[in-house]
């Protein structure tokens, strides 16, 4: 399973924008980039994937290196309910599961 | 439409009992995945369910077990508890979003296990 690679945690102050780096340089051309984060005392969330254009949600946006070896989740505006852990994660399309492979996660932190 | 629900929320049990945990998953979702969160390890995969068949399996000793009824909802076992099995066990159910080309995992809010 490719992996990916993230800072441990990041701060940002409200209203800021945030930028949550990601690094996955074995991805393969099947494989789709998400993003999940955990609130406090909650499992985690769908926020957004793609595989190799730019996409935007009402959530965030994910920018995607041209070359797919790194990609950014956009927070526009952060609010002190995006404090969470924010996962980077790997799909392959074509896999036959559904199986989610977590690693470590950014800690954000939002001050008012 | 009802996210996943888990049953029971807490749960406190002691070394060597065994412990059923229940899930139902977001109606029309067929595939349930089950995840053990814990502050050493994270999130780890435990199984995955779809229409009633073990799809896939984490790298977890057979004392942990699970299934999948024909309604979807799902049920994860672990019997001779341990004090590492201390845990937040959560449970996921997927299915092809409407617009979306891959599935999404809709978490539910977990059981946290101790066991003392």
């Amino acid at each position: 399973d490719a992996k990916t690679t993230q800072p441990n945690s990041m701060e940002s102050n409200e209203e800021e924008p945030v930028h949550l780096p990601c690094n996955h340089s074995t991805i393969s051309g099947t494989d789709y980039i998400h993003w999940y984060r955990q609130l406090p005392s909650q499992g985690p969330e769908y926020v957004i994937h793609g595989l190799t254009s730019n996409v935007n949600n009402r959530m965030a946006s994910l920018a995607i290196a041209e070359d797919r070896k790194s990609s950014t989740l956009i927070l526009h505006r952060a609010t002190l309910r995006d404090a969470a852990v924010y996962y980077c994660i790997l799909r392959d399309v074509w896999g036959n599961t559904d199986k989610l492979i977590f690693g470590t996660g950014t800690r954000l932190q939002v001050f008012p | 439409k009802a996210g996943v629900t888990q049953t029971p929320r807490y749960l406190i049990k002691t070394r060597g009992q065994q412990v059923t945990l229940s899930c139902s998953p977001i109606s029309g979702h067929r595939s349930v995945s089950w995840y053990q969160q814990t502050p050493g390890q994270g999130l780890q995969f435990l199984f995955e369910y779809f229409s009633e068949t073990q799809r896939n399996k984490g790298n977890f000793p057979g004392r942990f077990s699970g299934r999948q009824f024909s309604n979807s909802r799902s049920e994860m076992n672990v019997s001779t508890l341990e004090l590492g099995d201390s845990a937040l066990y959560l449970c996921a159910s997927s299915g092809r979003d409407r617009g979306r080309r891959t599935d999404t995992q809709y978490f539910g809010p977990g059981t946290r296990l101790t066991v003392l």
